[in-house]
């Protein structure tokens, strides 16, 4: 099926050290990006997002890097704690095809993980 | 809380049995997303409405998968004859504006036996 591919399904970091994860994503026509951290049994929650006429974006802690020309997008999480344990999926948002709808297409996710 | 509010949030079936799931989004988000994620994937796209007008289905979603949302508020995902196959998380979400973000519920969990 369509999707975002994401090639690190793990990725294990101390506290306090800086993380990365990666994004490869497929539909150049794709226009808005997000990434999404999800922790065990509830919902995908917002984090950052970026538009594609960007290729930086800073929030608190984390950094959003998108580089069109080879379409990957990067989120980098200063000084990781703990509690940014969970799963971390980036989406694109694909503009409508004939007779369809813009929506957002998910990767499968890396599962990050802090060590103390 | 994001304010998208999903019931219920577990719910164990027997096989061939039907089952439906509410979804309540932001009061004044138009558009409204189901999405249905497996263990260890990613959330894949089931349907989409603007307003009450389901405007698109997955080819994920077969005919024994309804969804509804008869005032443009409230929207309703209804399974028939379940089978084990449908065993996922069942997330929806809304969004007020193109290209914005997605706000997400907690889920539906499904587990048919």
């Amino acid at each position: 099926g369509e999707s975002v591919g994401l090639h690190l399904p793990t990725l294990s970091v101390q506290e306090g050290d800086n993380s990365i994860i990666n994004c490869a994503y497929s539909n150049s026509a794709s226009d808005y990006f997000i990434w999404y951290k999800q922790e065990s049994g509830k919902g995908p929650q917002f984090i950052i997002d970026i538009r594609s006429n960007m290729d930086k974006r800073q929030g608190q802690r984390v950094t959003v890097l998108l580089n069109k020309t080879v379409k990957h997008l990067s989120l980098q999480i200063a000084a990781t704690q703990p509690g940014d344990s969970a799963v971390y999926f980036c989406a694109e948002n694909r503009p409508p095809l004939q007779g369809g709808s813009e929506k957002l297409v998910f990767g499968k996710g890396t599962k990050l993980t802090v060590n103390p | 809380d994001t304010g998208v509010s999903q019931d219920p949030r577990h719910k164990i079936t027997k096989r061939g049995q039907n089952v439906t799931f509410r979804c309540d989004p932001i009061s004044e988000h138009n558009r409204l997303y189901w999405y249905r994620q497996t263990l260890g994937q990613g959330p894949e796209f089931l349907t989409y409405f603007q307003n009450e007008a389901q405007l698109e289905k997955s080819r994920l979603l077969s005919d024994r998968f309804s969804a509804e949302r008869p005032k443009g508020s409230f929207s309703t995902l209804e399974i028939q004859r379940t089978e084990q196959g449908d065993s996922a998380m069942y997330l929806c979400a809304s969004r007020n504006r193109v290209s914005g973000e997605l706000f997400f519920g907690e889920g539906s969990r499904l587990t048919v036996l």
